[in-house]
């Protein structure tokens, strides 16, 4: 069955430092997205990512962050200059509609020091 | 604004017995889905059912059941015979029909602990 993948599961970094992380959405799938959750609070939604652009964003994502599609699988976020308060579990989901379930990843664990 | 309220932050149960988790949604849509996600503790998150608002029939997937009241803005979630292995966070999510946002609302969540 085919499944959104991520890399890397964990990910620690030191605050002000650059990390990218790293998706396989499923590939017939057309809209992408990322998602975060702070330890013990709820799923946010960060960013949408259609046809080479980015449709929709929150106030969250902000000037620090930005997303990538590099090639034809991979779909990246990037967080320039890390903060402590950046350290939660960023999910990647995708969809093959706009109005069709989204499908996550396992999440990445991202701990900035 | 669309906003998605779990008001059970915690739930416990002993394995056998029925449980159903509460959702209550905001929305000036007139067109919406609904979802519900797991979440185990190993972390994912586990895409589990997404109704569309003009469709209020009730569903049922084996022990798993939904009730759709558009009436009260709920869209509750009932395990039946509970089972250790429904421990989990369970978010209810909101998302419009149509018309530029594909964003999912989260509830805050309602973890289930289904002690054996």
């Amino acid at each position: 069955e085919p499944e959104v993948t991520q890399t890397p599961s964990h990910q620690v970094t030191q605050m002000g430092q650059e990390v990218i992380l790293r998706c396989v959405p499923i590939s017939n799938h057309l809209y992408f997205y990322w998602y975060r959750q702070i330890l013990g609070q709820k799923v946010e939604f960060l960013v949408s990512f259609y046809n080479n652009e980015i449709s929709e964003k929150s106030e969250i994502f902000d000037d620090q962050f930005s997303v990538e599609r590099p090639d034809g699988s991979n779909f990246t976020l990037k967080i320039r200059s890390t903060k402590l308060e950046d350290s939660a579990m960023y999910f990647c989901a995708s969809s093959v509609g706009q109005t069709g379930e989204q499908f996550f990843g396992p999440g990445t664990r991202l701990t900035v020091l | 604004a669309q906003k998605v309220t779990q008001a059970q932050t915690e739930i416990s149960v002993v394995e056998k017995e029925d449980v159903t988790l509460d959702c209550v949604y905001e929305t000036r849509d007139t067109t919406y889905y609904l979802f519900w996600y797991k979440q185990p503790p190993s972390g994912e998150l586990v895409f589990l059912i997404r109704r569309n608002s003009f469709d209020e029939q009730n569903e049922i997937s084996g022990r798993y059941s939904w009730n759709f009241q558009k009436s009260t803005s709920s869209f509750n979630f009932t395990i039946t015979a509970s089972q250790v292995v429904d421990s989990a966070v369970y978010f209810c999510a909101l998302r419009r029909y149509q018309g530029g946002s594909e964003k999912l609302v989260f509830g805050k969540g309602t973890k289930l602990t289904v002690n054996p």
